[in-house]
């Protein structure tokens, strides 16, 4: 079975652009999430949704938006892009959206903004 | 708020011995889940090993295995008989409650030397 993929891999931006990620949760899982992992940092929660609807939201600006669709999959929309944007963005899938399910990561989108 | 602290920035192994990662954590949940992923260059976030707090037994798989201390917060991830495929980043992670999300600490570089 295929794991959960993420698209593109690299992408480049200038301040102000806005850029849009995509993810595809493992089969059969409803749940995904997104995480911001900064150069040298451990990556941080932006967003849950599970069956379309948002669960959860981090500690991050509403230039950051998400949505899911019927097939599960999910993206990350980011506005007026900033240089500290710059990371590599994470998606993980898992089944539910509770804390027993465990999360499973694609291999992120690097992000980087001139 | 939850919290996850890794306070080993860098570690280094010789190839065949065991080494042994540290990670405290800060919770006043009573049901709760720990994990350790691991991030090589190929920046993919790999799940190592889960523990569940409830359960008094630590999680072992093949050459991992972790030292959970629930009363001192305390989840050590230890890798016996290490190979050069074991060098990555790892990142000790929370979540529990009603809190769905990964909290992770800011990671360990594991660096195994031939």
């Amino acid at each position: 079975d295929a794991g959960v993929t993420q698209s593109p891999t690299h992408l480049i931006k200038t301040r102000g652009q806005h850029v849009t990620l995509r993810c595809s949760p493992i089969s059969g899982h409803k749940s995904v999430s997104w995480y911001q992992q900064v150069l040298g940092q451990g990556p941080q929660f932006i967003f849950q949704y599970y069956e379309k609807e948002e669960r959860g939201r981090g500690n991050f600006p509403d230039r950051f938006s998400a949505r899911q669709f019927p097939n599960y999959s999910s993206e990350l929309n980011v506005n007026a892009l900033l240089l500290g944007d710059s990371a590599l963005y994470l998606c993980a899938s898992s089944f539910s959206a509770v804390s027993t399910d465990t999360q499973y990561f694609g291999p992120g989108t690097r992000l980087t903004v001139l | 708020a939850q919290t996850v602290t890794q306070s080993q920035p860098e570690m280094s192994v010789q190839e065949a011995e065991t080494v042994t990662l540290s990670c405290t954590y800060d919770t006043s949940e009573s049901d709760y889940y720990l994990f350790w992923y691991k991030q090589p260059p190929s920046r993919q976030m790999i799940l190592v090993i889960r523990q569940e707090a409830y359960k008094q037994q630590n999680a072992t798989e093949n050459r991992f295995s972790v030292n959970f201390q629930k009363a001192a917060k305390s989840f050590s991830l230890k890798i016996s008989d290490s190979q050069l495929g074991d060098a990555a980043m790892y990142f000790c992670a929370y979540t529990g409650g009603s809190n769905y999300k990964l909290t992770f600490g800011k990671g360990t570089l594991l660096t195994v030397n031939p």
